[in-house]
């Protein structure tokens, strides 16, 4: 079974530092790839995805996610981060074989806190 | 971007009544729609997949009789909670993908915020 974790249940930085959000995942195969973030009262909103090519992604938002396979690693970053970017962020994976659907499995999720 | 509605966006009613939320693609048609369900502090868990004009498919452990699941259009997915209970209180969260592959992008309804007294 496919599994999304994400180390880190909160992360606080100071707005204008660097930012990376760590996810790994267990699946069988190279899953397709997912960032998400969460803002109170608005649905999920998706940053960047992976499916296949240059391992690099680039997002909304000013953000990145690099995949390392030898890793099973996805983690999100960017350069400088804005005072807006507070926020809850999920990691998901979803499955790559025929018939999988687009069903989702998420990490439990890095809530992120922005220091003026 | 494609855009997910859900209503009501919060909701509190008392132990033994049903609820009913709705899911809705505004500009986009969805054959297919998840439903989700979030603890506080915890992620989504996947609790159905709603299929247009037919029976959603439940993932194991969620009871069918209790979160009844109707995808009556190719806009509109309802959840109906019965016969609720303090313990069904949590936010419950719809997607859809928009188009026809597994590729798609999955775009996210706001959240209905379910409170059982």
């Amino acid at each position: 079974a496919q599994s999304v974790t994400q180390p880190d249940i909160h992360i606080t930085v100071s707005e204008g530092a660097s930012l990376e959000l760590r996810c790994n995942y267990s699946y069988g195969a190279t899953p397709y790839l997912f960032w998400y973030v969460q803002s109170p009262g608005q649905g999920l909103q998706l940053l960047l995805k992976y499916f296949s090519g240059d391992t690099l992604v680039q997002g909304i938002k000013g953000f990145e996610a690099e995949f390392k396979r030898s890793q099973s690693s996805f983690n999100l970053r960017k350069p400088s981060v804005h005072w807006s970017d507070a926020a809850e962020y999920f990691c998901a994976v979803g499955p790559t074989f025929t018939g999988g659907g687009n069903k989702l499995t998420f990490g439990t999720g890095t809530q992120l806190k922005v220091e003026l | 971007g494609a855009v997910v509605s859900q209503h009501p966006s919060w909701v509190i009613c008392k132990s033994g009544t049903s609820v009913k939320i709705e899911c809705r693609s505004l500009d986009f048609q969805a054959t297919t729609m998840f439903w989700y369900r979030q603890f506080p502090k915890q992620s989504l868990m996947l609790m159905a997949t709603s299929n247009e004009g037919s029976k959603a498919t439940y993932e194991q452990g969620v009871e069918k009789d209790k979160f009844l699941i109707n995808h009556a259009s190719l806009t509109l997915s309802t959840l109906t909670v019965t016969s609720a209970h303090p313990e069904d209180s949590s936010f419950y969260i719809c997607s859809a993908p928009k188009g026809g592959e597994s590729t798609d992008t999955q775009y996210f309804g706001p959240g209905t915020r379910l409170t059982v007294l």
